[in-house]
């Protein structure tokens, strides 16, 4: 079946700092991939998305781009702020599926 | 436009006892879920319903049942609480025509069973 890997938190970075959380994904055909984010106390937020192999997503600084060769959708940001202290999960849905697959999530604390 | 809202925020249960979380959306789309969220695991889906009148089980049903009681409103119940189900509950809808659309989720209710 369908299932997405993230890397374990938790990850700590400085202000300004470069971040890269990763992402891999096993599924049939060419699901949509999908990143979210959960600030502290509130529900989930689309941050980007992708429905198809080298598409780009991007949003609020933050990129990912679908690698049908690797199965991978790696969430980028060139220069962190304390206010991306949050926890983001990975998500696929397949074409024709009813259901969105998680990954286990990955909290971020930026440092000033 | 609210979005997709849920009742109450908060609620603490003792063993046994039973309640209902509301979930509602003003965004007029067909299909509606119920997700919960445990530390470590991710979301996992309790129950969806694809269009009004109609229910389905997710990944973890068992202890819960659900009413899709009209198009905006998609109720979850939990008839004898346990400490396991000690959990934040997510309500998310979207408009699926299976082209791997977006969710889009509550604000969530946190739940502790005593």
């Amino acid at each position: 079946g369908n299932s997405v890997t993230q890397m374990e938190g938790p990850v700590t970075l400085s202000e300004e700092a470069f971040l890269t959380i990763n992402c891999t994904y096993t599924a049939t055909g060419y699901p949509s991939l999908f990143w979210y984010v959960q600030y502290p106390g509130e529900g989930l937020q689309l941050l980007l998305k992708a429905t198809k192999a080298d598409d780009k997503g991007s949003n609020k600084g933050f990129e990912a781009t679908y690698r049908k060769e690797t199965t991978s959708f790696h969430l980028e940001k060139g220069s962190v702020q304390v206010s991306d202290s949050a926890v983001y999960f990975c998500a696929l849905r397949g074409k024709g599926a009813q259901k969105l697959v998680f990954g286990q999530g990955t909290r971020l604390t930026i440092n000033p | 436009n609210a979005g997709v809202t849920q009742t109450p925020k908060f609620q603490v249960l003792k063993t046994g006892q039973s309640m209902t979380l509301q979930c509602a959306q003003d965004m007029n789309h067909n299909s509606m879920y119920w997700y919960r969220q445990d530390p470590g695991m991710g979301l996992r889906l309790i129950y969806y319903s694809a269009s009004e009148g109609t229910t389905d089980k997710g990944e973890v049903p068992n202890g819960y049942n659900v009413s899709r009681l009209n198009k905006r409103e998609f109720s979850l119940r939990l008839e004898s609480a346990a400490p396991s189900q000690t959990s934040v509950y997510f309500c998310a809808v979207d408009e699926d025509r299976g082209l791997g659309e977006t969710q889009y989720f509550g604000p969530g209710t946190r739940l502790l069973v005593l």
